[in-house]
């Protein structure tokens, strides 16, 4: 089993519909849980992070956290083109040292 | 000018080959980290530094070995390149903070090994 989990996609949502991004975890201690947007051939770059049980929105993001699920999602709303990335989910472990991502789930925005 | 730069940004190298790949910061922050990601498998964390007297082996550290020669720059070798080794490779840091320690990337070195 892997750490960290997404499902690989594409995931194709229609322009202003919801995108709903998930990811699974294998540790139960772990801290803190990210999502980090990636375009193809760029680098990684924060979306937002969340470390307590329930939604955390910023703008048209909203991330929900379920630790007793070992279960973390990113939901996009009015999803636009420029939404279209990888979402790459990351874990802080247990042990605070680490990062673990996940393979990330590829996203497209169809017009 | 980029927080988190790396040198070269492509490199074409044959079997055998020893090559370095560097990583400058101006964020000020301790942590720094050298991952690899390959299609399908995410990223990687090939090895990682609390601060400049503090090196650690991350999950593929095989094949690869790692300076950090001040707060600011941290390189990675591979002494000997192999096939298998090419891939993107990313430099990060993060400032150490709390439950956050958000991560930040430079722009990645494509790096191809014949």
């Amino acid at each position: 089993q892997k750490e960290v989990e997404q499902n690989s996609g594409p995931l194709s949502v229609p322009e202003g519909a919801i995108a709903s991004l998930n990811c699974t975890y294998s540790d139960r201690g772990s801290q803190s849980f990210f999502w980090y947007r990636q375009y193809s051939g760029k680098s990684p770059e924060l979306i937002m992070f969340i470390y307590s049980n329930g939604d955390k929105e910023d703008g048209r993001f909203t991330a929900q956290l379920n630790k007793a699920s070992q279960y973390v999602s990113l939901l996009i709303r009015d999803s636009q083109p420029s939404d279209s990335a990888t979402y790459l989910c990351a874990v802080r472990h247990s042990s605070a040292s680490k990062i673990i991502f996940g393979s990330g789930t590829r996203l497209s925005i169809r017009p | 000018d980029a927080d988190v730069t790396q040198t070269p940004r492509n490199r074409i190298t044959k079997t055998g080959k020893r090559i370095m790949l560097e990583c400058s910061q101006t964020k000020g922050h301790d942590r720094m980290y050298w991952y690899r990601q390959d299609p399908g498998l995410g990223l990687r964390l090939i090895y990682y530094s609390f601060d400049v007297k503090d090196i650690n082996k991350g999950e593929i550290s095989d094949g690869y070995s790692v300076s950090r020669q001040a707060q600011a720059k941290f390189s990675l070798s591979l002494e000997s390149a192999i096939p298998n080794q090419t891939a993107l490779y990313f430099c990060a840091t993060s400032d150490g903070q709390g439950n956050t320690d958000t991560q930040y990337f430079g722009p990645g070195t494509r790096l191809t090994v014949l």
